[in-house]
Formats: C-alpha cells, structure tokens, sequence
C-alpha cells in the first residue's frame, strides 16, 4: 500500500496570512499514462464530514474558494491557503487513488495563530 | 442536490454483526462508484471498501477482508456494508461517498460527496 505522510501534524498560522500543508508518498502518484498526480485533498471541520478541496494534484472542485491551491510532484504534494480566513479551520487530509487501496495521509490540523 | 443519508449504526458486541445502509439522491446512482469510509473516535480517515457502479467490482482494506461485504442495489438507490465478526478496532464513524470517476475496470478514485456518517460502536 503507498503511505502518504503529511506535514506537519499541527500548524497555527494568524489571519491573512499563507498556510502551508506538505503531503509525501512512499511511492510516486503520477501517472506515466496521462501525466496526471492521482490526489486529493479534503477538509474536515468539527462534526462534519471531510469536504473534497483539490483532485488531480491541483484542480479545485466547483465552489471551493480560489485561495486554496494544490501543486506537486510525483512524491511531494503541497495544499495552500494563500490568506487564511476563520473558517478555513479544520484537519486537512491528503489521499492518493493511484493504486489500490485509496489511502489517506494522517491529517494536519490547522489553527488561527 | 446530491445527498447520502446514512443509517444502521449502533452498540454491538464484538463477534456480532450490523448492516450499514446508504440511500442516496440528487444524482444518478446507477452510473458512480460507491465507497465506504470510516473514522474511529478522534483519529484519521481509512477507505474501507468501494463498488463499482454496476456492482461488478469490489474492493476492500486488508483489515475487513472476508469479514465485510459491499454491495448496492440500483433500483434502491442504496448501497450497503454488511460487517461480520465485528471487532473493538471497528469502531468508528461510518461514511459513505460517492466516487465521480471509477468505471467497471481500474480502481477506487476521490469522493466527491460524503454522507454525514453514522456511529458504529464495537463494545461488550
């Protein structure tokens, strides 16, 4: 199974500015096939459930707000918040779909500073 | 709107067994994979298992094989786990989602709509 393994497990960071969450595989997501990064990143508040942020490495789903960018390699994976609002507190999580079985990284949580 | 309502959830004595379902609507259901995914109390995610769209192909995490089932039925729109031999390290909140991607062949790929989940509990 590929282990995914995010960095760091905890991150405060003050409003307005730039959060950073890493993301590494135990082996590459890219695919040789169709040049795509097979992952995804998802948010996950207090009581809810986890809400799809980014696939294919760096597109956002419809409706997520254009301060969360996705960019990577085919073992290094970065999730962004360019200006950190209240809301955007929660645990983010990465996952690969490159190979069965779909696995997800520990999940970093994310404070205000 | 896309929605996934899940239900059967419960206190159950370890060896024992529960049948989660997932109703969904607000898409067509016949043509997505469908996957569970659960969260034990204050920890991570961890896939469970996934069913093609026509039900023809299925996968599992290690730690369930030959205990769980996944399954759907079509004309239901519903898709279901079947827990056997439930163990304390089952517990956990039970999510179901909907994949966009996965066809009959290949393998499971993101979840685009999660259900609000339901709590099984593993505990003599």
């Amino acid at each position: 199974d590929i282990v995914m393994t995010q960095s760091p497990d905890s991150l405060a960071v003050s409003l307005g500015e730039r959060a950073t969450i890493n993301c590494k595989s135990s082996q590459s997501v890219l695919s040789s096939s169709n040049n795509q990064k097979y992952l995804a990143w998802y948010q996950q508040k207090p009581g809810q459930p986890p809400k799809l942020l980014i696939y294919w490495a760096s597109t956002r789903e419809f409706g997520v707000p254009d301060r969360f960018s996705g960019s990577g390699s085919g073992t290094d994976f970065t999730l962004t918040i360019s200006s950190l609002q209240a809301e955007d507190v929660a645990v983010y999580y990465c996952q690969q779909y490159y190979s069965a079985p779909p696995t997800f990284g520990q999940g970093t949580k994310l404070e205000i500073k | 709107q896309v929605q996934l309502v899940e239900s059967g959830g419960g206190v159950v004595q370890p060896g024992r067994s529960l049948r989660l379902s997932c109703a969904a609507s607000g898409f067509t259901f016949s043509g997505d994979a469908m996957h569970w995914v659960r969260q034990a109390p204050g920890k991570g995610l961890e896939w469970v298992a996934g069913v093609s769209y026509d039900g023809t192909n299925k996968y599992y995490v290690d730690s369930v094989k030959g205990r769980f089932t996944i399954s759907r039925d079509n004309s239901k729109n519903t898709v279901y786990l079947q827990m056997n031999s439930l163990r304390p390290d089952d517990t956990a909140v039970y999510y179901c989602a909907r994949d966009p991607i996965w066809g009959s062949s290949g393998t499971p790929y993101y979840f685009d709509y999660w259900g609000q989940g339901t709590l099984v509990t593993v505990s003599s």
